[in-house]
């Protein structure tokens, strides 16, 4: 199975600030990688797709980034509502399997 | 306006069973792959089954092969996950998700969650 592995497990921030979350793969995955966000008590939702583009209504504050086995999802000017878990997953073989998740706090 | 709506989760025993389900509507559910995906409390999210637009093909995470079943009804637009021989490590929210393809795979499309609780 592929590992997926992010960092940091959690950061604070404040809004305004740019934020960079990585995720790196066990193995090459192309750019067969999603970034998801949940926020408490909801189901994810699909932010970013194939590493680097933007799923319809998502804020172009949020971009992807990467190829190979390192990518990067960064959030350019924090805003409120961006305060959430963060995970990536990769679509590249079965089982599909995710980051740990990247917990956004504000400081 | 798409919606996915799980039901069936509950409390149950170490060993017993417990059927999902999940209901699809505002978009074309039967041309669609469907997973399942589950979240223990205060954990990650982990993939557990997928399931082809005309149920000719299933994947399972290696975890639950030969205890848990994914099956669809086309008819009915729903997915079901038929678990048997629960575990405590079982206990979670059992999300369903639209399975789309296009380029890479994704899922783009979530239900509420129903939550699964494996105790004695």
């Amino acid at each position: 199975d592929i590992q997926m592995t992010q960092s940091p497990s959690s950061l604070s921030a404040s809004v305004g600030d740019r934020v960079t979350i990585t995720c790196r793969a066990s193995q090459s995955i192309t750019t067969f990688i999603n970034w998801y966000q949940q926020t408490p008590g909801k189901a994810p939702k699909l932010l970013i797709h194939a590493a680097s583009n933007l799923q319809t209504g998502v804020p172009s504050r949020f971009s992807g980034s990467g190829s190979g086995t390192d990518f990067t999802l960064t959030i350019s000017s924090l805003q409120a509502e961006d305060f959430a878990s963060y995970y990536c997953q990769q679509s590249y073989n079965n089982p599909k399997t995710f980051g740990q998740g990247t917990r956004v706090e504000i400081k | 306006e798409v919606q996915l709506v799980e039901s069936g989760g509950g409390l149950v025993q170490p060993g017993g069973s417990l059927r999902l389900s999940c209901e699809a509507s505002g978009f074309t559910y039967s041309g669609s792959w469907m997973s399942w995906v589950r979240q223990a409390p205060g954990k990650g999210l982990e993939w557990v089954a997928n399931i082809k637009e005309d149920g000719s093909d299933k994947n399972y995470v290696d975890s639950v092969k030969g205890r848990f079943t994914i099956s669809r009804d086309n008819a009915k637009n729903s997915v079901y996950l038929q678990m048997n021989s629960l575990r405590a490590e079982d206990t979670a929210v059992y999300y369903c998700a639209r399975d789309h393809w296009a380029n890479s795979q994704m899922f783009d499309y979530w239900g509420q969650g129903t939550l699964v609780t494996v105790s004695s």
